[in-house]
């Protein structure tokens, strides 16, 4: 069974910062893997997505890594800003016996940075 | 281009009653998915309608079921509400057989008392 690990579950730091974000899974046989951001009450925007034969992606500050062999995806934020506070959650996508996909979410990280 | 739509926003049940939430998928996709997010919890996989069929599911209870129309919208309705069934309720357009992520809509708060 597909577990999606989030570490840590809530971090704070001062406006500047250049920040990483842990997702850990423990099935390898994934698609793809996405990081959304959540503010509070409201749905998912989708930051950055990347299949399961790429190692990275990046959007602006935003950079994500994929290390599917040691169930590992990180999410680097740099010079990260007051606007950046939000819960930042990653998700799997596997292919089922059926043939079909379905997403597992991890339990996200909640950001808050200081001005 | 409108995204994806949901309505209502809030709404607050009695426990037993039953609930229809809504969902308008983004302009060109026809496949619409649903997931619960408890407070504090990451979302959780409902089920997902393609060709107005219901082709994957979670492991939720037969409470839950849905319906997909012609335009592609969609219902999510749950019969005999708990307490326990509070929680965001997301929808999340895609198109079918091509791998994009999911477009989210806000989501319907829903309250159980």
């Amino acid at each position: 069974k597909q577990e999606v690990t989030q570490i840590p579950a809530a971090l704070s730091v001062p406006e500047g910062e250049n920040l990483v974000l842990n997702c850990s899974f423990t099935d390898s046989a994934i698609y793809n893997l996405q990081w959304f951001r959540q503010d509070p009450g409201k749905g998912l925007t989708s930051l950055l997505l990347i299949q399961s034969s790429q190692r990275e992606q990046t959007s602006g500050r935003l950079n994500a890594s994929l290390d599917k062999s040691s169930g590992r995806s990180t999410l680097y934020i740099a010079a990260s800003q007051p606007g950046d506070s939000a819960t930042y959650l990653c998700a799997v996508r596997r292919i089922t016996t059926s043939g079909t996909y379905k997403y597992i979410f991890g339990t996200g990280t909640r950001l808050k940075v200081l001005a | 281009d409108a995204g994806v739509t949901q309505s209502p926003t809030h709404l607050i049940k009695t426990r037993g009653q039953q609930v229809t939430l809504r969902c308008s998928p983004k302009s060109g996709h026809d496949t619409v998915s649903w997931y619960q997010q408890a407070l504090g919890q990451g979302p959780q996989f409902i089920f997902q309608y393609y060709e107005e069929e219901e082709r994957q599911r979670g492991n939720f209870p037969d409470r839950f079921s849905g319906h997909q129309f012609p335009n592609y919208s969609s219902e999510l309705n749950v019969n005999a509400l708990l307490l326990g069934d509070s929680a965001l309720y997301l929808c999340a357009s895609s198109r079918g057989g091509v791998d994009y992520g999911y477009t989210f809509g806000s989501g319907t708060r829903l309250t159980v008392v």
